[in-house]
């Protein structure tokens, strides 16, 4: 059974400083993976998508990127602010219709 | 930019009503999805649909649940009988292609509570 694992649960950061989230996956067969960004009680934004046949992905302060043969994925966040303060999630693609399979998540506050 | 809806925002229900959440997917996407988020657990992939069927369905999604499309631009969860354990964050998405290349965008839920 697929499984995608994120570590810390929490992270606490003081604002300015570059940070990186971690996602791991078993599958290793991974086609694309999805960060989304989760404000409390709210929906799920998408933030990047990587695809396999890439390394690295960048939206703004946000890099995203995909090893396969470790089955990793880490999003980089730079000169972190209040406002990135938000969960974190990844989610895998499987099967031939693609649902998702999510993390937990990490729980992220940026100090000022 | 267009964003998938979802109504309403919180829906709350008696143990064994029924109840109907409503999403309304970018207009041309061709393929929707619902998830549930208990409190304080993971993202949880119920079912997929296309073509007018569904194409993938998780052990949660059982004879309880149903999902429509009843228009051009509706797509809906049907619970018949809540149970208390139904209660969770209910959120649909649609992505324009299916496949492994595709990206799902999600609404932003509705919070249903079963007392």
């Amino acid at each position: 059974k697929q499984e995608v694992t994120q570590i810390p649960a929490a992270l606490s950061v003081p604002e300015g400083e570059n940070l990186v989230l971690n996602c791991s996956f078993t599958d290793s067969a991974i086609y694309n993976l999805q960060w989304f960004r989760q404000d409390p009680g709210k929906g799920l934004t998408s933030l990047l998508l990587i695809q396999s046949s890439q390394r690295e992905q960048t939206s703004g302060r946000l890099n995203a990127s995909l090893d396969k043969s470790s089955g990793r994925s880490t999003l980089y966040i730079a000169a972190s602010q209040p406002g990135d303060s938000a969960t974190y999630l990844c989610a895998q693609p499987t099967g031939a219709n693609s649902k998702l399979t999510f993390g937990k998540g990490i729980t992220l506050s940026v100090r000022p | 930019e267009p964003e998938v809806t979802q109504t309403p925002s919180h829906q709350v229900t008696q143990m064994g009503q029924e109840v109907i959440l409503r999403c309304v997917p970018i207009s041309n996407h061709l393929y929707f999805y619902w998830y549930r988020q208990i409190l304080g657990q993971k993202v949880e992939f119920l079912v997929s649909f296309y073509n007018n069927e569904i194409s993938e369905k998780s052990e949660i999604f059982d004879d309880q649940f149903s999902v429509e499309r009843p228009d051009g631009s509706n797509f809906t969860l049907k619970i018949r009988s809540t149970k208390l354990e139904d209660s969770a964050m209910y959120f649909c998405a649609s992505s324009e292609i299916g496949g492994i290349y595709n990206e799902q965008f999600f609404g932003p839920g509705t919070r249903l509570t079963v007392l």
